[in-house]
């Protein structure tokens, strides 16, 4: 299967400061790529869909000003969580693929935000 | 809203019997349908896809789908303790968007 990479995989960071999370598409071109949040023994909430090239389409109750999403390439997509908050200590998972209906999404390996 | 519903579970079974997994879509016009693995703390990984109905088989696992019924399954043959996991039924819907089913997990007990 496809490879997708995120980075970094764990970060801690103080209440107020900005953090940046890659994810990259190793082996395939992504015109897709997905943002989603997971919280403990809960399922993934799908946060936003970003387009290469494009404004990303954020999910309802998503604020786009906090989760600053960027999908200048293909193989990139970023996320930065703005003035991050304890609130927003989670489990960020990416997926890249294709909207066509038999492509199949890949996962990164998640990035774990701790926000103190 | 385009639901998919999954039993939250825990299902526990012996190790070598067949465990059941099932999952029904709201969306009648869906047309790509997934299973993901996902151990605790880690991000999904792909298990099957099937997209027509009938079953699709790949080693220990088969896939079943049902249009009509809106129903897809996933069946584990000699489930294994590693096969310990929460199962993710995804469906692409009609406007291409992906649903995620909130999980099933299961225990294989040694």
């Amino acid at each position: 299967g496809a490879v997708v990479s995120q980075h970094p995989s764990r970060v801690i960071c103080k209440s107020g400061t900005s953090v940046k999370i890659e994810c990259r598409s190793l082996d395939f071109q992504a015109t897709t790529m997905f943002w989603y949040r997971q919280f403990p023994k809960k399922s993934l909430m799908l946060m936003a869909t970003s387009n290469e090239g494009s404004k990303a389409t954020y999910e309802q109750g998503v604020e786009k000003d906090k989760f600053l999403i960027n999908h200048a390439s293909l193989t990139l997509s970023t996320l930065t969580v703005t003035s991050a908050h304890p609130e927003d200590s989670s489990f960020y998972i990416c997926s890249g693929g294709g909207a066509a209906y038999q492509e199949t999404q890949y996962f990164g390996p998640g990035t774990r935000l701790l926000v103190l | 809203q385009k639901e998919v519903e999954q039993n939250s579970g825990p299902l526990s079974v012996p190790e070598g019997a067949i465990a059941s997994l099932n999952c029904t879509y709201s969306d009648r016009g869906s047309q790509s349908f997934f299973w993901y693995r996902q151990y605790s703390g880690k991000s999904p990984e792909l298990i099957m896809s099937i997209y027509s109905n009938g079953d699709k088989e790949d080693g220990r696992f088969t896939a079943q789908l049902n249009k009509a019924s809106q129903y897809v399954s996933l069946l584990i043959r000699d489930s294994q303790p590693s096969d310990s996991a929460t199962y993710l039924c995804v469906v692409r819907g009609s406007a291409r968007q992906l649903t995620f089913g909130s999980g099933t997990q299961l225990t294989v007990l040694p």
